[in-house]
């Protein structure tokens, strides 16, 4: 069964201080590894999507990474308006669905 | 592009009542799903369609669900003999079928607070 594992459930930063978020997966064969952000009370927004081992993307403060077993994501400098949970999902080559497998989430807060 | 849009965006019933959410996807997008997320826990599948045919339903969604996908636009979900334990926010996503380049993007979620 397709699972995805995120940590730390919480993290808390002072602005300008770096640190990453982890998701392992376990699926039988990745088609993707997507990371969302989703603030409170709202739907996730996408951010990046991921394909195969050693791919790297980056968007402002944020830099995902991506391994055959985890991911990470990146946060360089972060504001507080980065505060957020920060989704880890999956799809498999065999769901023809591409339906996502979604992790727990990491809730960030970042104080100024 | 507008966006997914849900609708409503907050829902209160009673014990016993029966709801209807209603997601309008992305234009043209083909693909359509439906989430379902409780606190401090990440979206979970509930149904998907391909154009009007549902072709995946999660062992979660009980007798008591009911979506469908008329013509393959708009999507409605039913909860019929609503719980307490159905309170949660329903989210709706689309995407569209480019096979490896398959983005799905979610809505802003309908909240369910069955008294």
């Amino acid at each position: 069964e397709d699972q995805v594992t995120q940590s730390p459930e919480a993290l808390r930063l002072q602005e300008g201080e770096s640190s990453s978020l982890n998701c392992s997966y376990t699926v039988s064969g990745l088609r993707g590894l997507f990371w969302y952000r989703q603030d409170p009370g709202k739907g996730p927004e996408f951010l990046f999507t991921l394909y195969s081992a050693g791919e790297e993307k980056e968007k402002e403060r944020l830099k995902a990474t991506l391994t055959k077993k985890e991911s990470f994501l990146h946060i360089t400098a972060p504001k507080p308006e980065d505060s957020a949970t920060y989704l880890c999902a999956v799809t498999g080559v065999m769901d023809s669905s591409y339906k996502l497998i979604f992790g727990s989430g990491t809730r960030l807060l970042v104080r100024p | 592009d507008t966006g997914v849009s849900q609708d409503p965006r907050h829902k209160i019933t009673k014990r016993g009542q029966n709801v209807t959410f209603r997601c309008d996807p992305i234009s043209e997008h083909n693909r359509l799903y439906w989430y379902r997320q409780t606190l401090g826990q990440g979206p979970e599948f509930l149904t998907y369609f391909q154009n009007e045919a549902q072709l995946e339903k999660s062992r979660l969604l009980s007798d008591r669900f009911s979506a469908e996908r008329p013509k393959g636009s708009f999507s409605t979900l039913e909860i019929q003999r609503t719980e307490q334990g159905d309170s949660a926010m329903y989210l709706c996503a689309s995407s569209l079928d480019r096979g490896l380049g398959n983005t799905i993007y979610f809505g802003e979620g309908s909240w369910l607070t069955v008294v």
